[in-house]
């Protein structure tokens, strides 16, 4: 089955800075690389996402780039800002009505 | 829109007792849904695949009689723990996609399940 890496575990930037996120995936199947963020106790929300025919999406501070050939994506936050703080997911699916594998997550914790 | 609601959105029920979750889709017709795990500080776990009128597909390693899925409806499917124990105690998710082969999906609110 498909497997998810996501890298780091923590990240703490400060306000203002950018922020990356890796993640690999292992099945070349995979079509859909959604990322979302999560609050404590609360449901992923869905941030961007993207498919395997394009190699990059863009919507305002957030970005996300794809390498299918080498098997990873990543998420990028510029000029981050303190509600920025959350955990965030990878995930990735063969395209089967959403059946996703996550990745571990990372905590990122914008500072002042 | 597409809204998926769960219930309850916490729960806390003594060992040995069953505790069922609702996952109901409010403005959408979904013939899969899906259930996953989180616990404390880790990633969701995907548990068991909802099919409308058929039998749920589980995950390796995921007891389908401990987690009894039912999906009756084209806008509900329920998941029981039966006889749950202390590390059972999870936040449950069901997620839900609008049309056949959609890859978006849309998450319930969650339950906390606490069994003591």
């Amino acid at each position: 089955g498909e497997n998810v890496e996501q890298h780091p575990s923590t990240l703490s930037v400060q306000e203002g800075d950018s922020a990356v996120i890796k993640c690999t995936y292992s099945d070349s199947a995979s079509n859909y690389f959604p990322w979302y963020k999560q609050e404590l106790g609360k449901r992923p929300q869905l941030i961007i996402d993207i498919r395997s025919n394009v190699g990059e999406k863009k919507d305002q501070r957030i970005a996300v780039t794809l390498n299918k050939t080498a098997k990873h994506f990543s998420l990028h936050i510029t000029e981050t800002q303190p509600e920025d703080s959350a955990v965030y997911f990878c995930a990735a699916s063969t395209g089967t009505a959403s059946k996703l594998t996550f990745g571990t997550g990372t905590r990122l914790q914008v500072t002042l | 829109g597409a809204v998926v609601s769960q219930h309850p959105s916490w729960v806390i029920c003594k060992s040995g007792t069953s505790v069922k979750i609702e996952c109901r889709s409010l403005d959408f017709q979904a013939t899969t849904m899906f259930w996953y795990r989180q616990f404390p500080k880790q990633s969701l776990m995907l548990m068991a695949t909802s099919n409308e009128g058929s039998k749920a597909t589980y995950e390796q390693g995921v007891e389908k009689d401990k987690f009894l899925i039912n999906h009756a409806s084209l806008t509900l499917s329920t998941l029981t723990v039966t006889s749950a124990h202390p590390e059972d105690s999870s936040f449950y998710i069901c997620s839900a996609s609008k049309v056949r082969g959609s890859t978006e999906a849309f998450f319930g609110q969650g339950t906390r399940l606490t069994v003591v």
